[in-house]
This record gives structure tokens, sequence and C-alpha cells, in this order.
């Protein structure tokens, strides 16, 4: 069965350390990946998406995500977290063919510290 | 920078009653979806949508759901008959194939809210 498993459910860091979130799919196929971001009482926006090539993606606000296959993961990275990271991060896999569904994991909420 | 946008961001509504949920995707995507997030659950994947048909529906899609795109930039989600469990945040998104894969862009969302 196609799942995402984001085994941690809340993180909190401090401000300025790095931060790891992570995320593990279940997929029968080469699997497409995507982070997405969702401050309060906002929608959800895309952060960084893995199709091919290059298995370590850069996506915006200084995030990055590295695909491992053997692994089944692809979790998400930022060497410095600032005050405003604060959100709840989703690892979502699918979207291969058009009009394909987006499964999404339970999400990591991220608290920064000062 | 263009966005998805939905309407109302709020709707209360009592059980029972006919509900429509209101997309707007962005301008040159062609596939559309809904998603539904119950509080302090997972996104859920409701339905896909392309070419006026649905492409994709999940169990949760049942009968009492249905899409439309009645003009050219509208995209709705009508739940005719709600319940008390169809109290959630619907998100809309929209797509185009990029780098051979598609990215779905989501709206704010609207939070339904039955009583």
């Amino acid at each position: 069965a196609q799942s995402v498993t984001q085994p941690d459910i809340h993180i909190t860091v401090s401000e300025g350390a790095s931060l790891e979130l992570r995320c593990n799919y279940s997929y029968g196929a080469t699997p497409y990946l995507f982070w997405y971001v969702q401050s309060p009482g906002q929608g959800l926006q895309l952060l960084l998406k893995y199709f091919s090539g290059d298995t370590l993606v850069q996506g915006i606000k200084g995030f990055e995500a590295e695909f491992k296959r053997s692994q089944s993961s692809f979790n998400l990275r930022k060497p410095s977290v600032h005050w405003s990271d604060a959100a709840e991060y989703f690892c979502a896999v699918g979207g291969r063919s058009q009009g394909g569904k987006l499964i999404f994991g339970q999400g990591t909420e991220l608290s920064v510290k000062p | 920078e263009p966005e998805v946008t939905q309407t109302p961001s709020h709707q209360v509504t009592q059980m029972g009653q006919e509900v429509i949920l209101r997309c707007v995707p962005i301008s040159n995507h062609l596939y559309f979806y809904w998603y539904r997030q119950i509080l302090g659950q997972k996104v859920e994947f409701l339905v896909s949508f392309y070419n006026n048909e649905i492409s994709e529906k999940s169990e949760i899609f049942d009968d009492q759901f249905s899409v439309e795109r009645p003009d050219g930039s509208n995209f709705t989600l009508k739940i005719r008959s709600t319940k008390l469990e169809d109290s959630a945040m619907y998100f809309c998104a929209s797509s185009h194939q990029s780098s051979g894969g598609y990215e779905q862009y989501f709206g704010p969302g609207t939070r339904l809210t039955v009583t």
C-alpha cells in the first residue's frame, strides 16, 4: 500500500540550529516526492520536489532534501533555522500521472525557540 | 505570482444542508484537485479532475460529493447533505506538468463546520 510516514509529530529546535525532518515512504514505483509547509491559518506551500536526477534537491527558504532510494526516505534539512520557520511540514508522495493524487504524511510541527 | 484562491474562508452549515465550496485555480493549469484535512489528521485526497471529467476519486468521495467546472475559471465541490463528520478544512489544488512531473499548488482552504 502507498503510504508516507513522518515519525516525529513535534520537534523543537533553537533558532540558528540545524534541522532535519524525517520522511519515509512506501510506493510501488519510483516516487515523486514533495515537501509542503503550512503556517497557521494558511494553505500548503510547496517547499521542494523530487522527480528524477540529482537526489539532493534545493527548495525555497533555504531548505533542501535528499532522496535515498535504499532507505525509502526523503528527509528535509535546513542548516540554520529562523523563527519564521515555525510551522507544520508535510511530506507527500505521488503525482506521477496526470490527475495523480498526493499521499501525505501526518505532518511534523516545528517549534523554534529563541 | 499566480495563486489558487478559495471562497469562503469559513462556512458554517447545519447537518443535512447542501454546501458549495468554490475555488479559482491558477489560470493556465489543467488539473484540479480537492483534498480535506480533518482537525488533527493528515491531508486526504478526495478527487482529481481533468478535461471536465473526474480522473480519480477516493473512497471518501461518495455520492454525496460532486465537482464541477461551471465556467472557465471556477472549480467547485458540492456536498449534497452535510454530516457532522464532513467538518474539515477543504483544500483546492491545481497543477501543470513541470519537468516530467506535476506540481500541485494549494489554495488557503475553506474551513467547513457542520453543526
